[in-house]
């Protein structure tokens, strides 16, 4: 599995457009770039994943440069609740779909 | 509603006392897997199942067990629990060349 390496924390304020790049440079031709959230005490959720180019969808984009090795969660207009963990995981889709390595993810704090 | 339960959501016990956390999904889906979360340590599988009857080690499988004779059951065992296994669990779930894995929400135990 590719390793992943994300900035350790952001600081934003509400209203900020917050972009958190993860770097991936071992990402293999199979690989997918998927994105997780998730609060205190609770699972990950499902954000947005992608392959290459860009992916949008209603709460965030992705955007994957044509190499593949880096890729950049977009979250417009963010509020307090988005203060969370956010994760980056590239992983196959087929057979080796069932192990995943999650990275120390991105603390983003939101201020008011 | 698609659901991922787990059982118990909070456990104390004693070191050595065998237990078991259940895992039970709604969604017919093929993978599942069990991760450990400690503090300042991010998401760590310890199994990962395909189908029924093919589980694979993730990262930190020493330690615990795992069965899947049913596809909605991924049961974690515990045969000999000791103090470092105090952790939040989490099972999660995803369908073959599914986009999103789904969380159940969290089984947090304690060894003392």
């Amino acid at each position: 599995l590719a390793k992943t390496t994300q900035p350790i924390s952001m600081d934003s304020y509400e209203g900020q457009e917050v972009n958190i790049t993860c770097s991936h440079n071992n990402i293999a031709t199979n690989d997918y770039i998927t994105w997780y959230q998730q609060f205190p005490s609770q699972g990950p959720r499902f954000i947005i994943q992608g392959y290459k180019t860009k992916v949008t969808n209603e709460v965030a984009s992705l955007f994957i440069p044509a190499d593949r090795k880096s890729s950049t969660l977009s979250l417009p207009r963010v509020s307090l609740s988005d203060t969370a963990v956010y994760y980056c995981l590239v992983g196959d889709r087929g057979t080796n779909a069932g192990k995943s390595t999650f990275g120390d993810g991105t603390t983003l704090t939101v201020k008011p | 509603e698609a659901q991922v339960t787990q059982n118990p959501r909070y456990l104390i016990t004693v070191t050595g006392k065998k237990l078991t956390v259940t895992c039970s999904q709604n969604m017919n889906h093929e993978y599942m897997s069990w991760y450990r979360q400690d503090p300042g340590l991010g998401l760590r599988q310890i199994y990962y199942s395909m189908n029924v009857e093919v589980t694979d080690k993730g990262d930190v499988p020493e330690g615990y067990k795992v069965s899947r004779k049913e596809k909605r059951n991924f049961p974690l065992i515990l045969e000999s629990p000791s103090p470092n296994q105090t952790s939040l669990y989490f099972c999660a779930t995803k369908g073959v060349q599914g986009t999103e894995a789904f969380f159940g929400q969290g089984t947090r135990l304690t060894v003392v």
